[in-house]
């Protein structure tokens, strides 16, 4: 099983909806998760920490479930300006910070 | 203001050269990363230091080398025995333990 593992995509939404994806991780001591996103060709760009059960900011929410080891990023009301590719980081044994492949959405109007 | 540079933005050298990208950060993190990204994939780590004089490779080292000997800076070369050091590089620094990382802007390299 891979450290980190995400649903590649692409996940095709309308303006609007709701979108949800996983995060899978193998290693069970991991305590903090990160949420990145990344636009094309540029950087990643921090979008939200997740140090407990979850963490909400406006339209994202994530949560954590550690029985089953994922994590999950929900968008509500998705807007065409969400179109990107989301990266989640978990830190494995030696603070070694892995990424996921990444998720792609593409929010259509 | 503070923050990760990386330079140069786009690289270009022939094979058989070794090159070095160049990541400075004034952010006073002790951690800093590199990572390398292919089209279409995720970020794979290459080396990795947490503190001055010390670092540790990462799942991709070979190929790769790096130092650390001031806090700000964390270089890193391409040497010739990387195979295909075609990539977007992006270096990254974090205060450490459960942070979260902040990146530069990335340097692409295209070795012909």
């Amino acid at each position: 099983r891979k450290e980190v593992e995400q649903d590649p995509g692409p996940f095709n939404v309308p303006e609007g909806a709701t979108v949800a994806f996983n995060c899978t991780y193998s290693n069970s001591a991991s305590q903090s998760f990160f949420w990145y996103r990344q636009d094309c060709r540029k950087e990643p760009k921090l979008l939200m920490s997740v140090y407990s059960s979850g963490n909400e900011d406006g339209r994202f929410t994530a949560q954590l479930n550690r029985a089953s080891q994922y994590i999950s990023l929900l968008i509500r009301d998705s807007k065409l300006s969400d179109s990107a590719t989301y990266l989640c980081v978990v830190p494995a044994a030696g603070n070694k910070l892995t990424f996921g492949g990444g998720t792609r959405v593409l929010v259509k109007p | 203001d503070g923050g990760i540079t990386q330079s140069p933005k786009y690289l270009f050298r022939k094979e058989g050269q070794n090159v070095t990208l160049s990541c400075e950060q004034n952010l006073n993190h002790d951690a800093m990363y590199w990572y390398r990204q292919d089209p279409g994939q995720g970020l794979r780590l290459i080396y990795y230091s947490q503190i001055v004089n010390d670092f540790q490779k990462g799942d991709i080292a070979e190929g790769y080398s790096v130092s650390r000997e001031k806090k700000e800076s964390f270089p890193l070369t391409v040497t010739s025995a990387q195979k295909n050091p075609t990539a977007f590089y992006l270096c990254a620094s974090s205060i450490g333990g459960d942070s979260p990382l902040h990146f530069g802007n990335g340097t692409r390299l295209t070795v012909t």
